[in-house]
């Protein structure tokens, strides 16, 4: 299994708090994403790095931010919550464009 | 724009019988990539298989083929000899050249149940 862990694994929250979900992996591998799993739409990609520092926008980014200041670690930050925001949160890595992204196991987030 | 279609929100499948899973797909692009996952009633998503734009073969892992119809725009999921194991949600993905950074497109899911 590809060496990605997500933390939180839960957490609920209010309204209005900031909220950092963290994504480290051990592979080395040069892309990370942040996606969101919402029933009835799939999961859709928030934001997506290609490199220290080098990061860009999915097609769901408004309310997020990310950085990655190294290769293994990469943020998600709301930093200020709302309800619709309420998800299961994946981090996925792939090795270069043409490999295949393996994702971690998620995070579920409620907002209150 | 690229955009997945699965159709085929639930499926039922009897143990040891194969299944096809749709999937329909839209892209302007020239050179893309299609995908399957695997995600359990635990959660995680697991990799199935690959099929690229230019590959000549239809792609196998195992078990699992990919029935790629390039004119139809179509990368449907054939599993054979179905196991209960096999009971999750499978999705369909895409990855488009377009905006580089391999982003995947996803489509909504089926729900496949394997009955004995």
């Amino acid at each position: 299994d590809a060496g990605i862990t997500q933390s939180p694994r839960h957490k609920v929250t209010e309204t209005g708090t900031p909220v950092t979900l963290r994504c480290h992996q051990t592979e080395n591998h040069r892309y990370m994403y942040w996606y969101r799993q919402d029933p009835g739409h799939g999961l859709r990609l928030i934001h997506y790095s290609y490199g220290v520092k080098d990061t860009d926008k999915g097609e769901v980014s408004d309310g997020y931010s990310v950085s990655r200041s190294k290769t293994e670690d990469f943020l998600l930050t709301l930093e200020s919550a709302t309800s619709s925001q309420t998800s299961v949160y994946f981090c996925a890595i792939s090795e270069s464009t043409e490999q295949p992204q393996h994702f971690g196991d998620g995070t579920r987030l409620s907002i209150l | 724009a690229q955009k997945i279609t699965q159709t085929q929100p639930g499926m039922f499948v009897q143990e040891k019988e194969a299944v096809t899973l749709d999937c329909t797909y839209d892209t302007s692009d020239p050179s893309y990539g299609l995908f399957w996952y695997k995600q359990p009633s635990s959660g995680e998503m697991i990799f199935l298989i690959y099929q690229g734009s230019y590959d000549q073969q239809n792609a196998t892992e195992g078990r699992y083929s990919l029935n790629f119809q390039k004119a139809r725009k179509s990368a449907n999921l054939v599993i054979s000899a179905s196991q209960l194991g096999d009971s999750a949600m499978y999705f369909c993905a895409m990855r488009g050249e377009t905006g580089g950074g391999n982003k995947l497109t996803f489509g909504t899911g089926t729900q496949l149940k394997v009955e004995l």
